[in-house]
């Protein structure tokens, strides 16, 4: 079991270049999320995927958008990658289905090692 | 609104000694509440977690505590190593099914030889 794999580990982009980060999982798990973490902050949340052919907004979507290839990868697409958006990216993922009672899965998120990016 | 957040931002200790850190949360009704830790370089990884119905869980060498009438939840570490110095989260579920998590900011605990 891999776990939650991401590639690339490092990239670096020049302002106006496009990209995809690839995220895949192989716990049968539901529910995928991207997250952005920068500098002294917390994690933001970009996107999120609670099933298979589903993708919804989080806290702070703009400038990115994501597939659910299907029920093991998600991807994330900077498609005008601006210097803002130089941040480390996870991507995780979590077993419950949508509106799945408290108590018949774990609300725990396994995190991926992460992308760092950097946009010149 | 729904918050998570930190009371210290770095907290430095020396090996052998506990470590407290401190996490509040804004939303009464919150049920459920995880505790990850994050190295350098790596994904946070879970530590340990706690329902509502519960004042305190052990783990191996942790303890989260829940105060429900401060909304404060804290992590206790005995007997730190170098092997816990990392940034440590607190994070909540956010209502509405779709399974989503509220992380703080994090705390750094960083220990000395």
């Amino acid at each position: 079991n891999a776990g939650v794999t991401q590639t690339p580990k490092f990239q670096v982009l020049k302002t106006g270049q496009s990209m995809t980060l690839q995220c895949a999982q192989d716990m049968n798990h539901n529910s995928m999320y991207w997250y952005r973490q920068d500098p002294g902050m917390g994690l933001r949340l970009i996107y999120y995927s609670a099933s298979e052919g589903t993708t919804d907004k989080g806290e702070v979507p703009n400038g990115y958008n994501v597939s659910r290839l299907n029920k093991r990868e998600f991807s994330l697409r900077l498609e005008s990658a601006a210097p803002s958006q130089t941040s480390v990216y996870f991507c995780a993922s979590n077993p419950r289905r949508f509106g799945q009672r408290a108590g018949q899965a774990s609300y725990e998120q396994y995190f991926g090692p992460g992308t760092r990016l950097t946009v010149t | 609104g729904e918050s998570v957040g930190l009371h210290l931002p770095t907290l430095s200790v020396q090996e052998g000694d506990n470590s407290i850190i401190n996490c509040a949360y804004s939303n009464s009704a919150s049920d459920y509440f995880i505790w990850y830790k994050q190295e350098s370089g790596k994904g946070p990884q879970f530590i340990i977690d706690i329902r509502s119905n519960m004042d305190k869980r052990q783990g191996q060498r942790v303890t989260v505590l829940l105060n429900k009438t401060v909304k404060h939840l804290s992590l206790q570490i005995a007997a730190t190593q170098p092997g816990d110095s990392a940034v440590y989260f607190c994070a909540e579920p956010t209502s509405g099914g779709y399974n989503k998590l509220i992380f703080g900011a994090g705390t750094r605990l960083a220990v000395h030889p």
